[in-house]
């Protein structure tokens, strides 16, 4: 069964630092969500990705955030200068008809 | 916008019992998708079952059912011979149906979740 792959697994970054976290989607999906999930807390919504552009975002997507998907493949999640309640499982998710399918997510943790 | 309740943080059941989780949600929209998806401590997202709204029989999927309940916009989760590894968080998410020019399509807005706890 396709897989949606998210790399890494779990970044340790100091605030203030840029990181970048990678999803590689089901190839044939068109619509691409990330989402962000803080410690003991509901599944957030952060931003929407279709046809190579942001589709929808949410208030927590501020300047800080970016996203894009430069080859065709990869997509990724920018946090241009992290601050510490950034610290949270951040989840990809490729669409079809039938549902999303997530990737395993990428743990952050600011310090 | 819509909105998911899930009024139980907290659920604990004993080895082969069932159990109910329960989940409300709002929404002005006719034509949707309900879903329920279990996390474990790996924190991945794993989708327990999906219901489209317009179908009138509930979903099942081996020991999980549900009961949907349209009109009182009700979407519980039965979890029938409980099984250790049933011990996870529980979200219960909502999404709109595709229309055509929409590109938001396959958003989820979740609840709040359930932690579960399987005894033996």
């Amino acid at each position: 069964e396709p897989e949606v792959t998210q790399t890494p697994s779990h970044q340790v970054t100091q605030m203030g630092q840029e990181v970048i976290l990678r999803c590689v989607p089901i190839s044939n999906h068109l619509y691409f969500y990330w989402y962000r999930q803080i410690l003991g807390q509901k599944v957030e919504f952060l931003v929407s990705f279709y046809n190579n552009e942001i589709s929808e975002k949410s208030e927590i997507f501020d300047d800080q955030f970016s996203v894009e998907r430069p080859d065709g493949s990869n997509f990724t999640l920018k946090i241009r200068s992290t601050k510490l309640e950034d610290s949270a499982m951040y989840f990809c998710a490729s669409v079809s008809g039938t549902g999303s399918t997530f990737g395993s997510g990428t743990r952050l943790t600011v310090v | 916008a819509q909105t998911v309740t899930q009024s139980q943080p907290e659920m604990s059941v004993q080895e082969a019992e069932t159990v109910t989780l329960s989940c409300t949600y709002d929404t002005s929209e006719n034509n949707y998708y309900l879903f329920w998806y279990k996390q474990p401590p790996s924190r991945q997202m794993i989708l327990v079952i999906r219901q489209e709204a317009y179908k009138q029989q509930n979903a099942t999927e081996n020991r999980f059912s549900v009961n949907f309940q349209k009109a009182a916009k009700s979407f519980s989760l039965k979890i029938s011979d409980s099984q250790l590894g049933d011990t996870a968080m529980y979200f219960c998410a909502f999404m709109k149906q595709w229309n055509a020019g929409g590109t938001s399509y396959g958003k989820l807005t979740f609840g709040q979740g359930t932690i579960l706890t399987v005894h033996p």
